[in-house]
């Protein structure tokens, strides 16, 4: 079976700017979580997604936003990029209020 | 609030010689416990998770974790490590309130074997 799948694998950007993160999880699962790495730290929660809707949200800027799909597959999108939001970010399927599974991540650059 | 804590920022040990990673959570309930390994530049795998039951929790790769509600830990154990073990390893934490099950990390614990 696929894991979860993230695209891209790496990203460079710069200040000011807008990124799409995809995520398409593990067939079967309905709950889809962001969180972002930044290098040294732990994973950071974003929000998380279940059935389409948003059931949390980490503590993080409007500029973040994210929604699901029919397919449950997510998008992770950010606006007005800043440098310090150069970092792994991670994305995590679930069948319900249990393990998650994790992507490989896309790694995002800001210049 | 809900927070883990990993004590060792980086931990050393010999091929062969036993581990162990210490993890304290801290939360309202009976928490779900997690232990992940992150490999360079890679995501993170699950090595096991305790929801409830048996304290001692057996996981992939010879891994095993004991849950202590005392002492509110979830140390990472191996009889025996592999120069393949090196790696970053995280505890985490589930909350599970209002089916938000969003995980907690701590900030990890970098293993570094020597040959």
């Amino acid at each position: 079976d696929a894991g979860v799948t993230q695209s891209p694998t790496h990203l460079i950007k710069t200040r000011g700017q807008h990124v799409t993160l995809r995520c398409s999880p593990i067939s079967g699962h309905k709950s889809v979580s962001w969180y972002q790495q930044v290098l040294g730290q732990g994973p950071q929660f974003i929000f998380q997604y279940y059935e389409k809707e948003e059931r949390g949200r980490g503590n993080f800027p409007d500029r973040f936003s994210a929604r699901q799909f029919p397919n449950y597959s997510s998008e992770l999108n950010v606006n007005a990029l800043l440098l310090g939001d150069s970092a792994l970010y991670l994305c995590a399927s679930s069948w319900q209020q249990e393990t998650q599974y994790f992507g490989p991540g896309t790694r995002l650059l800001v210049l | 609030a809900q927070s883990v804590t990993q004590p060792d920022i980086h931990i050393t040990v010999s091929e062969g010689a036993s581990l162990e990673l210490r993890c304290n959570y801290s939360y309202g309930a009976t928490p779900y416990l997690f232990w992940y390994v992150q490999s360079p530049g890679q995501g993170l795998q699950l090595l096991l998770k305790y929801f409830s039951g048996d304290t001692l929790v057996q996981g992939i790769k010879g891994f095993e974790a004991e849950f202590k509600r005392s002492q509110s830990s979830f140390n990472l154990r191996k009889p025996s490590v592999h120069w393949s073990d090196a790696a970053e390893y995280f505890c985490a934490v589930g909350a599970t309130m209002n089916r938000d099950d969003k995980i907690i990390f701590g900030k990890g614990t970098r293993l570094h074997i020597l040959p």
